[in-house]
């Protein structure tokens, strides 16, 4: 079965570094997802892409994240200058269609870790 | 901003019995309830979903159940299998997001 890959699986980065996790969606997918879980707590929307643009973001994908799909197959997530509150599980997700009974597919996350 | 509640951080049921999980919501907006399962060291898997409009969805072992008026879903699993055990999230769909309670860790005792 056709998996969302994401890689690393774990990054370790000093506060104020720019990081970039990158996830490989399904390919026959056409809206893709970041959302992150910081330990002990609840996974959160950070943001959603369609066609190339983003379709709806969250109050904490602010100007220090950016999302692209740099090619046919990747779809990255960049922070610019890191935070100790970044520290979290992302994940990268896809799905066939934007409709919210159209399941996401999530990849099996990157575990940030800021110190 | 917590709209989507679940209350009970763990559940233990005995392997065979059934298993419930319940979720609450305060967003009269979702259009739809999709159940997620999550093991360690892996992303949520999509289990079941329901729309706002029915009242019951079945898949096999796992049926959600949704009341409207008191806004509150729950599944059921029957019976409890030992690799039944994950953390469960329910999350309430509108537009390009979910919106995921915090979970309840699944335990089925063999």
């Amino acid at each position: 079965e056709p998996e969302v890959t994401q890689t690393p699986s774990h990054q370790v980065t000093q506060m104020g570094q720019e990081v970039i996790l990158r996830c490989v969606p399904i390919s026959n997918h056409l809206y893709f997802y970041w959302y992150r879980q910081i330990l002990g707590q609840k996974v959160e929307f950070l943001v959603s892409f369609y066609n190339n643009e983003i379709s709806e973001k969250s109050e904490i994908f602010d100007d220090q994240f950016s999302v692209e799909r740099p090619d046919g197959s990747n779809f990255t997530l960049k922070i610019r200058s890191t935070k100790l509150e970044d520290s979290a599980m992302y994940f990268c997700a896809s799905s066939e269609s934007g409709q919210p009974n159209s399941p996401l597919h999530f990849g099996n996350g990157t575990r940030l870790t800021v110190t | 901003d917590q709209q989507v509640k679940q209350n009970s951080p763990s559940l233990s049921v005995q392997e065979g019995r059934i298993s419930i999980l319940n979720c609450d919501y305060t967003n009269s907006m979702f259009d739809y309830f999709l159940w997620y399962k999550k093991y360690p060291a892996e992303g949520p898997t999509f289990l079941i979903s329901i729309s706002s409009i029915k009242d019951k969805n079945e898949d096999g072992r796992f049926t959600v159940f949704l009341n409207k008026s008191a806004k509150h879903l729950s599944l059921h699993i029957v019976p409890s299998q030992p690799g039944d055990s994950a953390v469960y999230f329910c999350s309430g769909a509108g537009s390009y997001q979910l919106t995921f309670g915090k979970g309840t860790k699944l335990s089925v005792i063999p």
